[in-house]
Protein backbone atom coordinates (compact mmCIF):
# COMPACT_ATOMS: atom_id res chain seq x y z
CA UNK A 1 0.00 0.00 0.00
CA UNK A 2 1.43 3.69 -1.16
CA UNK A 3 2.25 5.43 2.16
CA UNK A 4 2.88 9.26 1.44
CA UNK A 5 4.82 11.75 4.24
CA UNK A 6 5.02 14.93 4.84
CA UNK A 7 7.67 16.74 6.54
CA UNK A 8 7.94 19.11 8.45
CA UNK A 9 4.23 18.28 9.95
CA UNK A 10 4.34 22.59 11.05
CA UNK A 11 6.66 25.31 9.59
CA UNK A 12 6.76 28.96 10.86
CA UNK A 13 8.46 31.28 8.43
CA UNK A 14 8.86 35.55 8.34
CA UNK A 15 6.85 37.00 5.51
CA UNK A 16 9.31 37.22 1.75
CA UNK A 17 11.30 33.92 2.70
CA UNK A 18 11.16 31.30 0.37
CA UNK A 19 10.92 27.55 1.77
CA UNK A 20 10.11 24.09 0.74
CA UNK A 21 7.70 21.52 1.77
CA UNK A 22 8.98 18.03 1.68
CA UNK A 23 6.57 14.58 0.34
CA UNK A 24 7.84 11.12 0.20
CA UNK A 25 5.83 8.10 -1.06
CA UNK A 26 6.55 4.40 -1.01
CA UNK A 27 5.51 3.53 -4.56
CA UNK A 28 7.40 4.65 -6.97
CA UNK A 29 4.62 3.54 -9.55
CA UNK A 30 2.47 6.46 -9.24
CA UNK A 31 0.54 7.88 -12.31
CA UNK A 32 0.91 11.62 -10.90
CA UNK A 33 1.39 13.35 -7.98
CA UNK A 34 -0.63 16.27 -6.74
CA UNK A 35 -0.50 19.20 -4.43
CA UNK A 36 -3.03 20.91 -2.66
CA UNK A 37 -3.87 23.92 -0.09
CA UNK A 38 -6.39 23.66 2.11
CA UNK A 39 -7.26 26.85 4.19
CA UNK A 40 -9.32 26.02 7.89
CA UNK A 41 -12.52 24.81 7.11
CA UNK A 42 -12.74 24.26 3.45
CA UNK A 43 -12.14 22.03 1.06
CA UNK A 44 -8.99 21.38 -1.37
CA UNK A 45 -7.57 23.42 -4.03
CA UNK A 46 -5.50 21.37 -6.33
CA UNK A 47 -1.93 23.80 -6.96
CA UNK A 48 -0.03 21.44 -9.41
CA UNK A 49 -0.36 18.48 -10.94
CA UNK A 50 2.35 16.58 -12.05
CA UNK A 51 2.88 14.27 -14.49
CA UNK A 52 4.40 10.43 -13.71
CA UNK A 53 6.78 11.53 -16.93
CA UNK A 54 7.65 14.93 -15.78
CA UNK A 55 9.99 15.92 -13.31
CA UNK A 56 8.14 19.78 -12.34
CA UNK A 57 5.83 22.29 -12.61
CA UNK A 58 5.76 25.42 -11.98
CA UNK A 59 2.84 28.33 -11.28
CA UNK A 60 3.03 31.70 -10.27
CA UNK A 61 5.58 31.77 -6.91
CA UNK A 62 4.76 27.60 -6.69
CA UNK A 63 7.13 25.04 -8.16
CA UNK A 64 7.00 21.41 -7.70
CA UNK A 65 9.47 18.84 -8.10
CA UNK A 66 9.30 14.93 -8.67
CA UNK A 67 11.63 12.38 -8.25
CA UNK A 68 10.27 8.86 -8.63
CA UNK A 69 13.01 6.92 -8.11
CA UNK A 70 14.09 8.41 -5.11
CA UNK A 71 10.12 8.59 -3.93
CA UNK A 72 10.31 12.30 -2.90
CA UNK A 73 8.93 15.63 -4.38
CA UNK A 74 8.97 18.97 -3.31
CA UNK A 75 6.38 22.39 -3.05
CA UNK A 76 8.93 25.93 -3.34
CA UNK A 77 7.01 28.67 -2.40
CA UNK A 78 8.97 31.60 -3.24
CA UNK A 79 8.67 35.09 -1.72
CA UNK A 80 6.24 33.88 0.87
CA UNK A 81 2.93 35.90 2.31
CA UNK A 82 0.79 35.79 4.83
CA UNK A 83 -1.72 35.02 2.66
CA UNK A 84 0.04 31.66 1.68
CA UNK A 85 -0.81 30.25 5.07
CA UNK A 86 -2.62 27.30 4.97
CA UNK A 87 -2.32 23.32 5.16
CA UNK A 88 -0.72 22.07 2.15
CA UNK A 89 -0.65 18.29 1.13
CA UNK A 90 0.63 16.07 -1.46
CA UNK A 91 -0.87 13.08 -3.02
CA UNK A 92 0.02 10.78 -5.23
CA UNK A 93 -2.40 8.84 -7.68
CA UNK A 94 -2.15 5.11 -8.24
CA UNK A 95 -1.12 3.80 -11.66
CA UNK A 96 -4.43 0.85 -12.09
CA UNK A 97 -7.43 0.17 -9.96
CA UNK A 98 -9.55 3.50 -9.17
CA UNK A 99 -6.65 5.96 -9.14
CA UNK A 100 -7.49 7.10 -6.28
CA UNK A 101 -5.14 9.94 -4.12
CA UNK A 102 -3.32 8.89 -1.56
CA UNK A 103 -2.67 12.06 0.48
CA UNK A 104 0.43 12.72 3.32
CA UNK A 105 -0.79 14.25 6.60
CA UNK A 106 -0.10 17.71 5.44
CA UNK A 107 2.51 20.61 6.47
CA UNK A 108 0.86 23.11 8.44
CA UNK A 109 2.44 26.67 7.20
CA UNK A 110 2.31 30.10 8.65
CA UNK A 111 3.83 33.26 7.26
CA UNK A 112 4.42 35.77 9.49
CA UNK A 113 3.70 39.50 8.54
CA UNK B 1 -17.91 27.74 -14.14
CA UNK B 2 -19.05 25.77 -11.39
CA UNK B 3 -17.33 23.88 -9.27
CA UNK B 4 -17.65 20.43 -7.38
CA UNK B 5 -20.51 21.31 -4.88
CA UNK B 6 -21.77 19.51 -1.87
CA UNK B 7 -24.30 19.42 0.79
CA UNK B 8 -24.89 19.81 3.15
CA UNK B 9 -22.11 21.80 4.32
CA UNK B 10 -22.68 20.67 8.24
CA UNK B 11 -25.12 18.13 9.05
CA UNK B 12 -25.22 16.92 12.63
CA UNK B 13 -26.94 13.23 14.29
CA UNK B 14 -27.33 11.00 16.85
CA UNK B 15 -25.70 8.16 17.05
CA UNK B 16 -27.90 5.05 14.93
CA UNK B 17 -29.55 7.33 12.49
CA UNK B 18 -29.03 7.06 8.88
CA UNK B 19 -27.84 10.30 7.10
CA UNK B 20 -27.50 11.47 3.05
CA UNK B 21 -24.32 13.33 1.70
CA UNK B 22 -24.32 14.34 -1.60
CA UNK B 23 -22.16 15.80 -4.56
CA UNK B 24 -22.60 17.35 -7.41
CA UNK B 25 -19.46 16.99 -10.03
CA UNK B 26 -17.98 19.31 -12.62
CA UNK B 27 -20.50 18.86 -16.02
CA UNK B 28 -18.81 16.65 -17.80
CA UNK B 29 -16.85 15.00 -15.25
CA UNK B 30 -16.62 11.62 -15.75
CA UNK B 31 -15.06 10.24 -12.81
CA UNK B 32 -16.23 10.59 -8.82
CA UNK B 33 -14.09 10.01 -5.58
CA UNK B 34 -15.23 9.88 -2.07
CA UNK B 35 -12.62 10.59 0.87
CA UNK B 36 -12.86 11.59 4.52
CA UNK B 37 -11.14 13.48 6.49
CA UNK B 38 -10.31 12.44 9.95
CA UNK B 39 -8.69 13.82 12.51
CA UNK B 40 -5.35 12.16 12.95
CA UNK B 41 -6.02 9.98 9.71
CA UNK B 42 -5.39 12.04 7.44
CA UNK B 43 -7.51 12.17 4.12
CA UNK B 44 -8.35 8.44 3.12
CA UNK B 45 -10.36 6.89 -0.40
CA UNK B 46 -13.62 5.91 0.23
CA UNK B 47 -14.95 4.70 -3.30
CA UNK B 48 -14.77 5.68 -6.79
CA UNK B 49 -16.74 6.30 -9.91
CA UNK B 50 -15.94 6.03 -13.28
CA UNK B 51 -18.25 6.15 -16.31
CA UNK B 52 -20.77 3.38 -15.99
CA UNK B 53 -18.44 0.53 -15.10
CA UNK B 54 -19.53 -0.85 -11.44
CA UNK B 55 -17.84 1.27 -9.01
CA UNK B 56 -14.49 0.69 -7.25
CA UNK B 57 -15.30 0.48 -2.99
CA UNK B 58 -12.39 -0.82 -1.94
CA UNK B 59 -12.07 2.22 0.45
CA UNK B 60 -15.34 1.76 2.07
CA UNK B 61 -14.62 0.86 6.11
CA UNK B 62 -17.90 -0.82 6.77
CA UNK B 63 -20.80 -2.32 5.21
CA UNK B 64 -22.86 0.93 6.83
CA UNK B 65 -21.20 2.91 4.14
CA UNK B 66 -22.78 3.17 0.20
CA UNK B 67 -22.94 5.43 -2.42
CA UNK B 68 -24.40 5.48 -5.92
CA UNK B 69 -24.47 8.10 -8.79
CA UNK B 70 -27.47 8.68 -10.55
CA UNK B 71 -27.06 9.46 -14.49
CA UNK B 72 -23.29 9.51 -14.40
CA UNK B 73 -23.75 12.90 -12.41
CA UNK B 74 -24.88 13.14 -8.74
CA UNK B 75 -23.46 11.05 -6.01
CA UNK B 76 -25.12 10.27 -2.64
CA UNK B 77 -22.72 8.82 -0.03
CA UNK B 78 -25.36 7.04 2.64
CA UNK B 79 -24.15 6.33 6.45
CA UNK B 80 -26.37 4.06 7.64
CA UNK B 81 -26.73 3.39 11.85
CA UNK B 82 -24.15 6.31 12.35
CA UNK B 83 -21.62 5.62 14.95
CA UNK B 84 -19.23 8.06 16.58
CA UNK B 85 -16.41 7.92 14.67
CA UNK B 86 -18.38 8.21 11.60
CA UNK B 87 -17.36 11.90 12.55
CA UNK B 88 -15.13 13.80 9.51
CA UNK B 89 -15.33 15.93 6.68
CA UNK B 90 -16.79 13.89 3.34
CA UNK B 91 -14.82 15.17 0.64
CA UNK B 92 -16.08 14.70 -3.05
CA UNK B 93 -13.98 14.75 -5.60
CA UNK B 94 -14.45 14.69 -9.58
CA UNK B 95 -12.30 14.62 -12.74
CA UNK B 96 -12.06 14.08 -16.66
CA UNK B 97 -10.28 10.81 -16.02
CA UNK B 98 -7.77 11.80 -19.51
CA UNK B 99 -4.05 11.83 -19.22
CA UNK B 100 -3.18 13.91 -16.41
CA UNK B 101 -6.35 13.03 -14.15
CA UNK B 102 -6.54 15.98 -12.20
CA UNK B 103 -8.72 15.74 -9.74
CA UNK B 104 -10.78 19.07 -8.17
CA UNK B 105 -12.76 18.98 -4.69
CA UNK B 106 -15.33 20.32 -3.42
CA UNK B 107 -16.02 22.13 -0.09
CA UNK B 108 -17.18 18.53 2.45
CA UNK B 109 -19.35 18.11 4.44
CA UNK B 110 -18.78 18.09 8.15
CA UNK B 111 -20.57 15.00 9.89
CA UNK B 112 -20.75 15.27 13.59
CA UNK B 113 -22.15 12.62 15.51
CA UNK B 114 -22.98 12.50 18.78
Amino acid sequence: KQEVTQIPAALSVPEGENLVLNCSFTDSAIYNLQWFRQDPGKGLTSLLLIQSSQREQTSGRLNASLDKSSGRSTLYIAASQPGDSATYLCAAERRTGANNLFFGTGTRLTVIP
Amino acid sequence: GAGVSQSPSNKVTEKGKDVELRCDPISGHTALYWYRQSLGQGLEFLIYFQGNSAPDKSGLPSDRFSAERTGGSVSTLTIQRTQQEDSAVYLCASSLAGLTNEQFFGPGTRLTVL
